[in-house]
């Protein structure tokens, strides 16, 4: 067990509809990371936060917005989805703003019919 | 920016042969290199890192890499393979100089360890 909670484990949606995913990382790391792995773009970095700001962004769609909020667990918020968006997405914690080493959640499965 | 090549989607190896997963990388700076496994519905598990210092690194289960400068490389190795090391395995990248950047990770290896 990596310490990483995400909920739901499994979604399933329509499309055009929001979905929100939730990510409690390790107590005592301050950075939450999400990626999306899809077997067509494999693992994209989404975005990154520490301690509560924005740190560093990568192929995330303008659909999509992240958040961390004081009690460090962050939300990923997807919107007007599309069946492309249908993929596994995790989050991932580290201690500090420059990650020696993450650790993972088990995901949540992200099904757009 | 920086990026990884994994260039076998697939390495078959019989239990208790050597066994090899090959990485190569590209960054600007110096590279701070990772290997990550992950198992069926479950989340990346680290297996090791290189920061600095010997160019042949110790990791979880039995696993090492080995850091070519010249090369470009960081392969993931074993000695002895296990049917249970059977898993998709990651290669990582991160520039030392790129503050609040994050890993890029290559496509991924399905590493299959026949009995």
């Amino acid at each position: 067990d990596s310490g990483v909670t995400q909920t739901p484990k499994h979604l399933i949606t329509a499309t055009g509809q929001r979905v929100t995913l939730r990510c409690s990382p390790r107590s005592g790391d301050l950075s939450v990371y999400w990626y999306q792995q899809s077997l067509d773009q494999g693992l994209q970095f989404l975005i990154q936060y520490y301690n509560g700001e924005e740190r560093a962004k990568g192929n995330i769609l303008e659909r999509f917005s992240a958040q961390q909020f004081p009690d460090l667990h962050s939300e990923l918020n997807l919107s007007s989805l599309e069946l492309g968006d249908s993929a596994l997405y995790f989050c991932a914690s580290s201690v500090g703003s420059r990650a020696e080493k993450l650790f993972f959640g088990s995901g949540t499965q992200l099904s757009v019919l | 920016a920086q990026s990884v090549a994994q260039p076998e989607d697939q390495v078959n190896v019989a239990e208790g042969n050597p066994l090899t997963v090959k990485c190569t990388y590209s960054v600007s700076g110096n590279p701070y290199l990772f290997w990550y496994v992950q198992y069926p519905n479950r989340g990346l598990q680290f297996l090791l890192k290189y920061i600095t210092g010997d160019n042949l690194v110790k990791g979880s289960y039995g696993f090492e890499a080995e850091f070519n400068k010249s090369q470009t490389s960081f392969h993931l190795k074993k000695p002895s393979a296990l049917v249970s090391d059977s898993a998709l395995y990651f290669c990582a990248v991160r520039d030392s100089d790129n503050y609040g950047q994050n890993f890029v990770f290559g496509p991924g290896t399905r590493l299959s360890v026949l009995p």
